[in-house]
């Protein structure tokens, strides 16, 4: 069964911390997509990996960065948190198929950055 | 700029009946659309999708539709469930398994 695991459920942190969230697949997708939720906003996408140690911005890279050591991890790291990136943050995953669209998702992480 | 839109944020249906939910598009170079239910604190889940060279695509109570001349897609539950209350997001593929998500229309499907 596909799963997709995020290491928190919900977080607080304080304004100006480092946080990482860390995201892991057990299905050997090669890629690996970072998103936050707002309301109003839909999902929008930070970053994406479609390769160990590849990243490509997405929509909104600004204030965060990722990481991808090895394949089934895929980290984003906010180098310095602030309130405007209090959201929920959803990580995906896909196979390298260019006929496979769909992405699967895991639990998301709600982060309060006060 | 908001290239995939749910104009109707929420949505509300009797059990039973036929629930159709709604979307836009503006980038013409989208070729792929696809569906996803989320429930709250859960992450959204794939429902069902369509290539731009259809126009229909059915999957038991769920049928999508596009028209492409239009820009529009919809996706219709038929009979709507009280499990079907859920939000609902509308995503278009723009090349390389990237996906643009629109704004979600929620739905409540009441007994």
């Amino acid at each position: 069964d596909v799963k997709v695991t995020q290491s928190s459920r919900y977080l607080v942190k304080r304004t100006g911390e480092k946080v990482f969230l860390e995201c892991v697949q057990d299905m050997d997708h090669e890629n690996m997509f970072w998103y936050r939720q707002d309301p109003g906003l839909g999902l929008r996408l930070i970053y994406f990996s479609y390769d160990v140690k590849m990243k490509e911005k997405g929509d909104i890279p600004e204030g965060y960065s990722v990481s991808r050591e090895k394949k089934e991890r895929f980290s984003l790291i906010l180098e310095s948190a602030s309130t405007n990136q209090t959201s929920m943050y959803l990580c995906a995953s896909s196979p390298l198929d260019r006929d496979l669209y769909e992405q699967y998702f895991g639990p998301g992480t709600r982060l309060t950055v006060t | 700029d908001q290239q995939v839109k749910q104009n109707s944020p929420s949505l509300s249906v009797q059990e039973g009946r036929i629930s159709i939910l709604n979307c836009d598009y503006t980038n013409s170079m989208f070729d792929y659309f696809l569906w996803y239910k989320k429930y709250p604190a859960e992450g959204p889940t794939f429902l069902i999708s369509i290539s731009s060279i259809k126009d229909k695509n059915e999957d038991g109570r769920f049928t999508v539709f596009l028209n492409k001349s239009a820009k529009h897609l919809s996706l219709h539950i038929v009979p709507s469930q009280p499990g079907d209350s859920a939000v609902y997001f509308c995503a278009a593929s723009r090349g390389f398994q990237k996906l643009v998500f629109g704004t979600g229309t929620r739905l409540l499907v009441s007994p």
